[in-house]
Order: structure tokens, then sequence, then C-alpha cells
């Protein structure tokens, strides 16, 4: 089955930095990967996402980046705020079919803190 | 629109008891995802149903049980209880299943099992 890696594990920045959240996974078959963030006691939110068709996707401070022969993708978040710290997973899945149905793989989580 | 609902959101039970959780998905979403987290293994999916059909299945034993009502509410039932069980329960709700564009899943508050 897929197996997704998450690194780092803690990534703490500077107000004002740039992060990058890096994850590898092992299905080649996989062409669907998002992001969530979760702050503590709150539920998972989907941050952002991307499709096996698209290398880029950016919306505002946040962009995700695919590289599907190396089969990694990467989270990169500008103008870091604090209100930007949090647990971020990123997910892997295969969109259709077979044994996929509603299974996302999750990395282990990196707890993002950015200092004032 | 209301998100996702889970009820109870906290939960405390004795090891050998069995416990049912519930969850409302989005209106219009068929299909519920569950996962359990756990700051040891993270988060893990359970399985998935889509039209009251289980159509995939996490690596848990068979005391983790679930069922979807034609309403496209879900519950889980994880019976005989063992101190293990002890975690963060989240289901998540999808549009479509996933044969459509339709992969985002959006994920509810969860549920805190602690079992004793």
């Amino acid at each position: 089955g897929e197996n997704v890696e998450q690194h780092p594990s803690t990534l703490s920045v500077q107000e004002g930095d740039s992060a990058v959240i890096k994850c590898t996974y092992s299905d080649s078959a996989s062409n669907y990967f998002p992001w969530y963030k979760q702050e503590l006691g709150k539920r998972p939110q989907l941050i952002i996402d991307i499709r096996s068709n698209v290398g880029e996707k950016k919306d505002q401070r946040i962009a995700v980046t695919l590289n599907k022969t190396a089969k990694h993708f990467s989270l990169h978040i500008t103008e870091t705020q604090p209100e930007d710290s949090a647990v971020y997973f990123c997910a892997a899945t295969l969109g259709a079919g077979g044994t996929s149905y509603g299974k996302l793989t999750f990395g282990q989580g990196t707890i993002l803190t950015v200092h004032p | 629109k209301a998100g996702v609902t889970q009820t109870p959101r906290y939960l405390i039970k004795t090891r050998g008891q069995q416990v049912t959780l519930s969850c409302s998905p989005i209106s219009g979403h068929r299909s519920v995802s569950w996962y359990q987290q756990t700051p040891g293994q993270g988060l893990q999916f359970l399985f998935e149903y889509f039209s009251e059909t289980q159509r995939n299945k996490g690596n848990f034993p068979g005391r983790f049980s679930g069922r979807q009502f034609s309403n496209s509410r879900s519950e889980m039932n994880v019976s005989t209880l063992e101190l293990g069980d002890s975690a963060l329960y989240l289901c998540a709700s999808s549009l479509y299943p996933q044969t459509s564009s339709s992969y985002e899943q959006y994920f509810g508050p969860g549920t805190r099992l602690t079992v004793t």
C-alpha cells in the first residue's frame, strides 16, 4: 500500500520567514495530494491540494509543488505569521477506484512554530 | 453550509465496554471516511462508506466496525474496548465517490475517546 514520509517533524521559523515541508510517497499511481493544517484541539483543515496533472499550485502565501518522477511534493509558506503555527499533515491517495476509496494516507506531521 | 459534525465530542469508557460514535456529513456529501488519530501512530484510515456500503477498510481489527444510513450519516462502533483504543476519532466527508473530480475530504471536530 501507499506510504508517505514527511520531513521535518518540527520546524521553527521567525515571523516573516518562509517555511518548507516535504513529503515523499511510494505508490506511483497516487494522483491526489492534499495538505491539512491542524491547530491544537481543532479539526484538520484542508489548506491546499494538488493533483498529479499539475506541477504547482498557489493560494496567496501557500504553495504546493509536485514532482511525480521523484514522487515527492512540498508545501511552501511565505511571509509566515504566528497564526501559521500548527501541525501540518501531507497526504496521498489514488483518487479513483481500486482499494483507494476514501482512503487518505497521511504523513507523520510537522509541528510548525512561528516566533513573533 | 454546516460543516461535518460528530457526537459525542468526549467519551470516557472502561476496558471491555463498547462505544458508538456518530458522524453527520456536510449536506449533499455522500462519502464518509473514518480515521483514528494518536500521538504515536498519527492519522490512520479506518474505513469508508458510500451509499450505505463499506467500500474500503484499513488495517484495524474486527472490533472496529461501522455503518452508513440512507441520509449519509455514519456511525462507527468499537467493541471490547482496549486501553490502546484511546484516541481522537475523526470522520471526513466527501462530495462524491472518488471516481469523479471531487476528492476533497472535510473533517469533523472528532470524538476524543478515553479508555480506562
